[in-house]
């Protein structure tokens, strides 16, 4: 297995542009967790799926911000106009609740917002 | 009730030297204590994890022993080697609530 794959790796955009990061989780897993990590807030959980279905939205930040999971292998987290203290890296992660408790992480997508 | 307090936020250690991260939680309702490692440019990696009705579980050189009474738990690496330089996190979660709470990270050195 590949593993999560997360794209874009870097992303650089401007104030006020929409941007959408993208997820694909490891196949067979059933919860999805989009994560953002900063060095002031360190890891903050911003939404968590399962089985597609929003679970716990309370961590996203604002309106802005907002996630979908059409079908098992793919999840986007899309922000609405983008601002610079957007700027994090945005991880990725899955897991199979059945079996364990562990998550698979992507390799994230770095933010930037000029 | 929900956080997880980790210490030291940073470590230097010599090469072969053993390194030592503790983390402290109130809930008594969490039930899985897991350690994730983190190199720059990736995502955290579960290294081990660890239920409370063990004391110790031991992976190669590295170590957690958990204490139910003082409500802690700690990451122990024997043998510290450079290539173990890296954020570690602990967590800790409860049952089917199943989300994590992590701890905020030690970023730990081990020099030459």
């Amino acid at each position: 297995d590949a593993g999560v794959i997360q794209s874009p790796r870097h992303e650089v955009t401007e104030m006020g542009q929409e941007v959408t990061l993208r997820c694909k989780p490891i196949s067979g897993h059933n919860s999805l967790f989009w994560y953002r990590q900063t060095m002031m807030r360190g890891l903050e959980l911003l939404i968590y799926f399962n089985n597609n279905v929003p679970i716990d939205d309370s961590g996203m930040p604002e309106d802005r911000f907002s996630a979908k999971m059409p079908n098992a292998s793919f999840s986007t987290l899309k922000i609405q106009p983008s601002e610079p203290r957007d700027s994090a890296v945005y991880f990725c992660a899955s897991s199979d609740r059945r079996f364990n408790y562990g998550y698979t992480f992507g390799s994230g997508t770095r933010l930037t917002v000029v | 009730q929900q956080q997880v307090k980790q210490s030291p936020q940073s470590l230097i250690v010599q090469k072969g030297g053993i390194s030592i991260i503790n983390c402290a939680y109130e809930n008594t309702a969490f039930d899985y204590f897991p350690w994730y490692q983190q190199f720059p440019g990736k995502g955290p990696a579960l290294l081990i994890a660890i239920r409370p009705d063990v004391s110790e579980k031991k992976e190669g050189r590295f170590t957690i022993s958990f204490n139910k009474s003082a409500k802690q738990f700690s990451l122990h690496i024997m043998d510290s080697q450079p290539g173990d330089s890296a954020t570690y996190f602990c967590a800790a979660s409860k049952g089917s609530n199943y989300q994590l709470i992590w701890g905020a990270g030690t970023k730990l050195i081990i020099k030459p």
